[in-house]
């Protein structure tokens, strides 16, 4: 079956570390989103990808970079994480137009020490 | 700004009919009426759509007013797996991205 995938599943890194969480989907979707989930926030975006070589930023997306070499994959990149970093990230993908649903992966707890 | 108003909390008992009321500021002519839940400490699970019209699918039933300000999903015979966090959130035109709120904490008693 198709699905959406995230690892790792936890992950514990020091402040001003490089971390990338990996994002890999089997749908052959062209729309590609990360969002991070606080408490008292929900979900906000932090950036998305309309297909291959493109990407865009979110609502959120200061200190993290996103790169989209082929249609599986989108990894998100914290180039030096800091503690405001702690936080659950979802990946999500989409089909076709802005009016298809998003499939949400299972999420990375990310905790920056 | 716009505002999309959920109550924060509803309870019901396992195999009733849950209803789920949302009501947004202003909505615009193309934009669609989303319902997304989340389980706890899980991503978050589309459930269904719509623009103007009512709307089944095999999880729910969603019901859109006239001016389209007011929806209401409809979980028919709910279930205690249904214990979630509902959202319901407009999008529409070139707007990929989904603007989640504080959503509606569904219990589900037995």
């Amino acid at each position: 079956d198709a699905e959406i995938t995230q690892s790792p599943r936890h992950k514990i890194t020091e402040t001003g570390r490089q971390v990338t969480l990996a994002c890999h989907q089997t749908w052959n979707h062209n729309n590609m989103f990360w969002y991070r989930q606080d408490l008292g926030h929900g979900l906000r975006l932090i950036h998305y990808s309309y297909g291959v070589q493109d990407t865009n930023k979110g609502e959120v997306s200061d200190g993290y970079s996103v790169s989209r070499s082929n249609t599986e994959d989108l990894p998100l990149t914290l180039e030096s994480a800091a503690s405001s970093q702690t936080s659950v990230y979802f990946c999500a993908s989409s089909a076709g137009g802005p009016n298809y649903e998003q499939y949400f992966g299972p999420g990375t707890r990310l905790t920056v020490t | 700004d716009a505002k999309t108003t959920q109550p924060p909390s509803m309870d019901c008992a396992e195999g009733r009919a849950a209803n789920l009321p949302c009501n947004h500021s202003t909505i615009s002519g193309n934009e669609y009426v989303y319902w997304y839940r989340q389980i706890h400490s899980q991503g978050p699970q589309y459930i269904i759509h719509g623009l103007k019209n009512n709307e089944t699918n095999e999880m729910a039933s969603l019901i859109i007013t006239e001016d389209r300000k007011s929806s209401t999903l409809i979980l028919p015979h709910a279930t205690l797996r249904d214990t979630a966090v509902y959202y319901c959130i407009k999008r529409g035109g070139s707007n990929y991205k989904l603007t989640f709120g504080k959503g509606t904490l569904l219990t589900v008693n037995p």
